[in-house]
């Protein structure tokens, strides 16, 4: 079935920790966001990607890096976790930059930084 | 502060009523989607609104887009326990070039038998 997986589902991690949640689809899309989903607060963009080869900071970017190596992949980097980084993560693509077209979200990491 | 507001944050009704979910906001954009999240999974696609205006149905959901396209509305008729879910706003500015779009904090429908 054609979508984005992410991986792992769900994370314990202990502060100052390193961590890569992994993002991959196999729609082909141009575009790919990572949000973070937080009670009362929605989603809110931490980085995204236009096309293979860029990407660009979004609305929360600070503790966490990106890369887009080629067209179907979009790891998100926690360097050193911190508590605040409790969340939930959700990976997203669209067809082209603009997302007129809708937006394909995966399924989420829940991950607990302890 | 959120670019788009929405509201009520909480709605629980009994099935075969009426609802509706509000979506504002201060800046004009270019076009507005709707999505639907349910717990453990990610948002899926409703419905894109583009025009000042526009109506548009998807069976017992109506969604409308505001003439000056700054507020939507998505209405539902006779509610179903199926419709039980998060209810996410997302709108794409006309300012940004990058085009990335900004979700409201969501809207939580709870539909009891």
């Amino acid at each position: 079935i054609a979508g984005i997986t992410q991986a792992p589902t769900s994370q314990i991690l202990a502060a100052g920790r390193r961590m890569t949640l992994r993002c991959t689809q196999d729609m082909r899309h141009n575009a790919m966001y990572w949000y973070r989903q937080d009670l009362g607060l929605g989603l809110r963009l931490i980085h995204y990607s236009n096309t293979a080869g860029t990407t660009g900071k979004g609305e929360v970017p600070d503790g966490y890096s990106v890369s887009r190596a080629n067209t179907d992949d979009f790891p998100l980097t926690l360097a050193s976790a911190v508590p605040s980084q409790t969340s939930v993560y959700f990976c997203a693509s669209s067809v082209v930059q603009g997302g007129s077209y809708g937006y394909t979200f995966g399924s989420g990491t829940r991950l607990t930084v302890v | 502060t959120q670019l788009l507001e929405q509201s009520p944050q909480f709605l629980s009704i009994q099935e075969g009523e009426n609802l509706t979910v509000y979506c504002n906001s201060l800046s004009v954009f270019s076009s507005l989607q709707w999505y639907r999240q349910e717990p453990g999974e990610g948002p899926v696609l409703l419905v894109t609104v583009v025009t000042g205006g526009e109506v548009k149905k998807l069976k017992r959901l109506t969604f409308q887009f505001g003439d000056a396209r700054k507020d939507s509305s998505l209405h539902i008729t006779a509610a179903q326990p199926g419709d039980t879910g998060l209810y996410l706003c997302a709108g794409l500015q006309t300012t940004d070039s990058w085009g990335k779009l900004q979700f409201g904090a969501g809207t939580q429908v709870v539909v009891t038998p």
